[in-house]
């Protein structure tokens, strides 16, 4: 069946730096994958949309990139700020209905001053 | 409103019970979904409507579940006689995209615990 891994261990990092999380996908290769944040208590906030055909998405400090060989997508977010600490949620689109996603487990992230 | 509002924010109820769950969706938004929310789980698709189309159900986990949108706008999902694995939170999304790949904007959730 259709599957989308994200790091479940929760990524530490220093102030400044850049966090790296990865999104895996399997038995499906997905038009799309999408990225969002969701802080404790609420509901999910959209970051950005990578497509199959674009190997690299960036907005202000935020990067994507998608990579269909290695069925893999890697979310950047460079001079990271502890403002930055929240859970991040991959999804990507259904093989058999790109209206429904299908969504990691996330990964949490804390940026420590 | 700017945003998708749900109420309510949270519910606790007798196993047993009804509950209904509300969302408001941002105007002019076509396309809504819910979703609910686990702990250790990943958002789990429930129910999409698009405009006038017949709702996708697909995500329903038992008949106890139901869901509609009135006038293409507000939708209520309806859980009857619940049950203690129901307890999750029901997130609804709205979104102005007809085809897929559009971005989906989320409401805070409803808690819900059944005890």
């Amino acid at each position: 069946s259709q599957k989308i891994e994200q790091n479940s261990e929760a990524l530490n990092i220093q102030e400044g730096k850049t966090a790296t999380l990865t999104c895996n996908y399997t038995n499906y290769s997905p038009a799309y994958l999408q990225w969002y944040r969701q802080d404790p208590g609420r509901g999910p906030v959209f970051l950005l949309l990578i497509r199959e055909n674009e190997k690299e998405k960036r907005k202000e400090r935020l990067k994507v990139t998608f990579d269909t060989t290695l069925k893999q997508s890697l979310f950047h977010i460079t001079a990271s700020q502890p403002a930055d600490s929240a859970t991040y949620l991959c999804a990507q689109a259904n093989a058999g209905n790109n209206r429904k996603l299908i969504w990691g487990l996330g990964t949490s992230l804390a940026v420590n001053p | 409103g700017a945003g998708v509002s749900q109420s309510p924010s949270n519910k606790v109820t007798e196993k047993g019970k009804d509950v209904e769950l509300r969302c408001d969706p941002i105007s002019g938004h076509t396309a809504l979904y819910w979703y609910r929310q686990s702990l250790g789980q990943g958002l789990e698709f429930l129910i999409y409507f698009q405009g006038n189309s017949a709702p996708d159900k697909s995500g329903l986990p038992s008949d106890r579940f139901s869901a509609e949108r009135t006038g293409g706008s507000v939708s209520t999902l309806t859980i009857q006689r619940t049950q203690q694995e129901d307890s999750a939170v029901y997130l609804c999304a709205s979104s102005p995209t007809i085809a897929g790949a559009g971005e989906l904007f989320f409401g805070e959730g409803s808690r819900l615990t059944v005890l």
